[in-house]
Parts: structure tokens; sequence; C-alpha cells
């Protein structure tokens, strides 16, 4: 079956500038989650939703970031006034539940600030 | 203390020789355990669960030490391919009625050499 699809693969943007990333996860799965990883870095965790609903925003690292899941499935994470540090690989999983399930993962959407 | 830790590496290890790692975690109400392999500018892919009876697929084996806190992977025969950061997966439970989230460690560097 599919797995967790993302675009753009690939975004390249100007400094100050907004960017949405999306997600589309495993039909069926209500857990979905947003990291990012820089290059050599390890995941650093950002969201978590279940269903549409996202108790956990505790990885967002400033008020620029955002996102939101519409109808249990598609997310889109918006980043405004984009700054450099925020290039990184922006990596979208999802679970069939939440908590103990294993991750699957998308293959990432690379981001790119000038 | 992070919540999970592991030997960044790298482990160099020739073709066809063994090498095993750890990766030592700090809640001791963890549930599920896992680990995942991550190949350069790629996503996370779920190598294996780990069992609290241990468990092998092929010629990698995964075991738990519930009571020093601690999980193992063990890789025999080591082949060219299966050079990657491996990432050491751990839920953490938040709350007492949470299914807590999983918590990734930082990886460590595995580089099977001819």
């Amino acid at each position: 079956g599919a797995g967790v699809s993302q675009s753009p693969s690939n975004k390249v943007t100007e400094k100050g500038k907004d960017v949405e990333l999306r997600c589309d996860p495993i039909s069926g799965h209500t857990a979905l989650y947003w990291y990012r990883q820089s290059l050599g870095q390890g995941l650093e965790f950002l969201i978590y939703f279940q269903g549409n609903s996202a108790p956990d925003k505790s990885g967002l690292p400033s008020d620029r970031f955002s996102a939101e899941r519409t109808g249990g499935s598609v997310s889109t994470l918006t980043i405004q006034r984009t700054q450099q540090e925020d290039s990184a690989v922006y990596l979208c999983a999802s679970s069939w539940t939440s908590g103990r399930d294993e991750q699957f993962f998308g293959p990432g959407t690379r981001l790119t600030v000038l | 203390r992070k919540e999970v830790e592991q030997d960044p590496g790298p482990f160099n290890v020739p073709e066809g020789a063994t090498v095993a790692f750890n990766c030592t975690y700090s809640n001791s109400a963890s549930q599920s355990f896992f680990w995942y392999r991550q190949d350069c500018r790629k996503e996370p892919k779920l190598l294996m669960s780990v069992y609290s009876s241990g468990n092998e697929d092929g010629r990698f084996t995964a075991q738990l030490n519930r009571a020093s806190q601690y999980i193992s992977l063990l890789i025999r025969d080591s082949k060219l391919s299966d050079s990657a950061t491996y990432l050491c997966v751990v839920n953490v439970i938040m709350t007492t009625d949470s299914w807590g989230k999983l918590q990734f460690g930082a990886g460590t560097q595995v580089v099977v050499t001819p």
C-alpha cells in the first residue's frame, strides 16, 4: 500500500518568506508527527497530532511555526518569515495510534532558506 | 540527562565481522522499544521491534534489559549494505494516563569496510 508522502521534496526560499509543507499519512493512521533534522544531527520532534488535535506542540521552536491537520488525514506545517536556521529536512511520520506504535516516515522535505 | 542515549560511533567493522552496541533509556515505565535504520540523506526506516525476551531477525539480534534500562543491537556477518546510522527508539511515558510518545536517540553510526 501507499506509504507516507510529503511535498514538495525540495524547497528553496528566501529569508523572510513563508513556506508550507504537506504530509499525507498512511490511510487509517490516526497519529501524525512532524520532525526536523539538520545535517548530521538527530531527529528533533516538532509536533504530534492525534486525529485533528495536537496534544503535544512542545517541540515547535518558535511562534513562526504552526501546523494543522484536517479530516484526520493531511497535515500542513507552516513556517512564517523563514530564517536561515530553519534550513533542514522536515520529516513527517504516522502511526496507527499514539505513543507505543512504530512510526512510518515519509521521504521528507529538504528546506533551504537563502 | 537525555531520555535516550546512544554512542554516536562510528563503529568501523570489517565485512563479515560482528558488531554490537547499546542504547540506554531513562524512563523506567517505557513499554515499546524499536531499532530504526537511517541511511545517509534518507528517512528512518523500522529495522525491528525489541521484545522483552529478545528477538532475532536474520543477522540482527535485539535484546532488552529492563533492570539496567538498555537495549542492544547485534549485527552478525556484517555486509557493506549494513553501513548506516542505527536509531534507538523508546516510548516515553509523559503522564500516568498517557501512552506517551516515541523518543528517538541521536543514532549510532556503523561503517562496514571491505
